[in-house]
């Protein structure tokens, strides 16, 4: 059964810290995507991977950053939280070509910072 | 730039067909729809996608007209398990744009 895991379901963290939230997946694809959930907005694209190191801005990159040094983990990185930072993170992987938006999810982690 | 437009909410009754719009502004001919149903406390999930026409598989039905100013995912003969959130998503061809709606919340009565 193929599978996205997610470090955390529920992470409560303090304004200023670094926050890292881990994403594995287990279908050697090649696209790997951050989302952050929103009541009212849906989903917003933070950051996109298409390959091993490389990345593209979503709509929604401020105050976010990502690292990909292997195939199957994406990181989503929040160098120093804030408030408007508390949300759902959704990490979600697909092959490329036509095939890119049949993408799958992870379960989430929810975000508290404080 | 394309943005999406979902109803918040939809009721229907078990057995009845349900059709969910997505409105979607400046889309291209390659541009994809794809369709994503949420469960509480769980991802999205695949339902269907699709860029012209009319695509259909096991579980759902994506109409797009040709002035491809909407799309309607269609779900034949719902049932309470059916009770979700449903979600479009805009694939800009030849970027890595992908525009999400606002979601749809279907609840499905007995």
């Amino acid at each position: 059964d193929v599978k996205v895991t997610q470090s955390s379901r529920y992470l409560v963290k303090r304004t200023g810290e670094k926050v890292f939230l881990e994403c594995v997946q287990d279908m050697d694809h090649e696209n790997m995507f951050w989302y952050r959930q929103d009541p009212g907005l849906g989903l917003r694209l933070i950051y996109f991977s298409y390959d091993v190191k490389m990345k593209e801005k979503g709509d929604i990159p401020e105050g976010y950053s990502v690292s990909r040094e292997k195939k199957e983990r994406f990181s989503l990185i929040l160098e120093s939280a804030s408030t408007n930072q508390t949300s759902m993170y959704l990490c979600a992987s697909s092959s490329p070509g036509q095939k890119r938006n049949e993408q799958f999810f992870g379960p989430g982690t929810r975000l508290t910072v404080l | 730039l394309a943005k999406t437009t979902q109803p918040i909410s939809m009721d229907s009754y078990e057995g009845q067909e349900v059709n969910i719009t997505c409105s979607h502004n400046n889309i291209a001919t390659n541009d994809y729809i794809t369709w994503y149903q949420q469960f509480p406390s769980q991802g999205p999930r695949f339902i269907i996608q699709g860029y012209k026409t009319k695509v259909t598989n096991e579980v759902a039905s994506l109409f797009i007209p040709a002035d491809r100013k909407s799309s309607t995912l269609s779900l034949p003969r719902v049932s309470l398990s059916d009770t979700a959130v449903y979600y479009c998503l805009v694939t800009l061809s030849g970027t890595y744009k992908y525009i999400f709606g606002t979601g749809t919340r279907l609840k499905v009565l007995a």
